[in-house]
């Protein structure tokens, strides 16, 4: 069974400090994903990276960088967290893009990330 | 991309058979139709996908009909631990599409 891990299930942090998430997956999945998710906005993508090194900017990136100097590992930061930043941060993997139809993706459980 | 509508909530009992319809009505042709279920402080999980007609695993039916414009996700005799919030995505990674997760159907499973 895919497991998809994240360091941390609640995290409480201060306005402008540079907060780290990490997300580890242990199946050699060539995609990783970052959402966040607020009640009534469903899941937003932040970013994604389909290998290592490589990322693209999802929806909401403004705010957010992420890093992925390792396959298994992607970390999401918040270079200045800011009030509007608190919410719950998923990650998720998956494998490449199939000739035809999608891949799930596996998801952890959830960061939720509080900025005082 | 193909945008989709489906309904806020639903209430259901248990032993009861759920349909939750969404309508994709601008799917494209090589769109496929994913279910995704998430319980309260878990992550998203991967339930079905489906192209055409009909799609059964051993956890739900997916039913899509012929013009494609609308699917419906049809858990059977349901149980109080199906009590979750189901999303549907429409979309084609091989294009290029990431898929968008929407604000999903709070389906409750009432005693």
């Amino acid at each position: 069974d895919v497991k998809v891990t994240q360091s941390s299930r609640y995290l409480v942090k201060r306005t402008g400090e540079k907060v780290f998430l990490e997300c580890v997956q242990d199946m050699d999945h060539e995609n990783m994903f970052w959402y966040r998710q607020d009640p009534g906005l469903g899941l937003r993508l932040i970013y994604f990276s389909y290998d290592v090194k490589m990322k693209e900017k999802g929806d909401i990136p403004e705010g957010y960088s992420v890093s992925r100097e390792k396959k298994e590992r992607f970390s999401l930061i918040l270079e200045s967290a800011s009030t509007n930043q608190t919410s719950m941060y998923l990650c998720a993997s998956s494998l490449p893009v199939r000739v035809v139809g999608n891949q799930p993706q596996h998801f952890g459980d959830g960061t939720r990330l509080s900025i005082l | 991309l193909a945008k989709t509508t489906q309904p806020i909530s639903m209430d259901s009992y248990e032993g009861q058979e759920v349909n939750i319809t969404c309508s994709h009505n601008n799917i494209a042709t090589n769109d496929y139709i994913t279910w995704y279920q998430q319980f309260p402080s878990q992550g998203p999980r991967f339930i079905i996908q489906g192209y055409k007609t009909k799609v059964t695993n051993e956890v739900a039916s997916l039913f899509i009909p012929a013009d494609r414009k609308s699917s419906t996700l049809s858990l059977p005799r349901v149980s109080l631990s199906d009590t979750a919030v189901y999303y549907c995505l429409v979309g084609d990674e091989a294009a290029g599409n990431k898929l968008t997760f929407g604000g999903g159907t709070r389906v409750l499973v009432k005693p």
